[in-house]
């Protein structure tokens, strides 16, 4: 079964750009979650998503963040316009069920550096 | 919203010695709580599970251990192996949300 695919891997773009990130999910998967992994902390929920409606986005920064599941499969989070402290590792996991005590299954994160 | 604070931050150990990592949570309806093993450029994957209905699971060299009186749940590793080396990740399933709360991670290493 092919794991939770992430691209870019690495980006760097200077502050007031923007970024996107795109994350495939394992197939049949019905739930799919942005984290944000700062350097040194535990990651931190941006957004769930069932299907293709969200669940939970009271963590997303809206002013400069957004993401969008089309047909509740593939997944593209947006960051406009990027600040330094955006630096950080976004994590996309997916879980089969609603997310309620599943186990999440993790890409390998797409790592931004905001100069 | 749930609140999960891990320690110690950092742990190191000599190879066949056990490792034990705490955890605590803040909110005492939360009834799920995984632990993620994260190694370097790596997403982090499910090492071991618990539910609020458990006091304790073993799996193998791994155990967790769960006290909901004191909101506080435990990863011990025992035998430990240069390849345990890693980030440990404490989460707790909060009420109201349906998604993680992840704890900031214990960088363990194991000394040959």
């Amino acid at each position: 079964e092919a794991g939770v695919a992430q691209s870019p891997r690495y980006k760097i773009i200077e502050k007031r750009q923007s970024v996107a990130f795109w994350c495939n999910p394992i197939s049949g998967h019905a739930t799919l979650y942005w984290y944000q992994q700062i350097l040194g902390q535990g990651p931190k929920l941006l957004i769930q998503f069932q299907n293709n409606g969200v669940v939970d986005d009271s963590q997303l920064p809206k002013d400069r963040f957004s993401a969008e599941r089309l047909k509740g499969v593939d997944s593209t989070l947006k960051i406009q316009p990027a600040k330094l402290e955006d630096s950080a590792v976004y994590l996309c996991a997916s879980s089969r069920g609603s997310g309620a005590t599943g186990e999440l299954f993790f890409g390998e994160g797409s790592r931004l550096t905001v100069l | 919203g749930e609140n999960v604070e891990q320690h110690p931050s950092t742990l190191s150990v000599q190879e066949g010695d056990s490792a034990v990592i705490k955890c605590t949570y803040s909110d005492s309806a939360s009834n799920y709580f995984p632990w993620y093993k994260q190694e370097l450029g790596k997403g982090p994957q499910l090492i071991i599970d618990i539910r609020s209905n458990v006091g304790e699971k073993k799996d193998q060299r791994i155990a967790v251990t769960l006290n909901k009186t004191a909101k506080h749940f435990s990863l011990h590793i025992t035998e430990t192996q240069p390849e345990d080396s890693a980030v440990y990740f404490c989460a707790a399933m909060g009420t109201g949300r349906r998604a993680l709360t992840f704890g900031s991670g214990t960088r363990l290493q194991v000394q040959p």
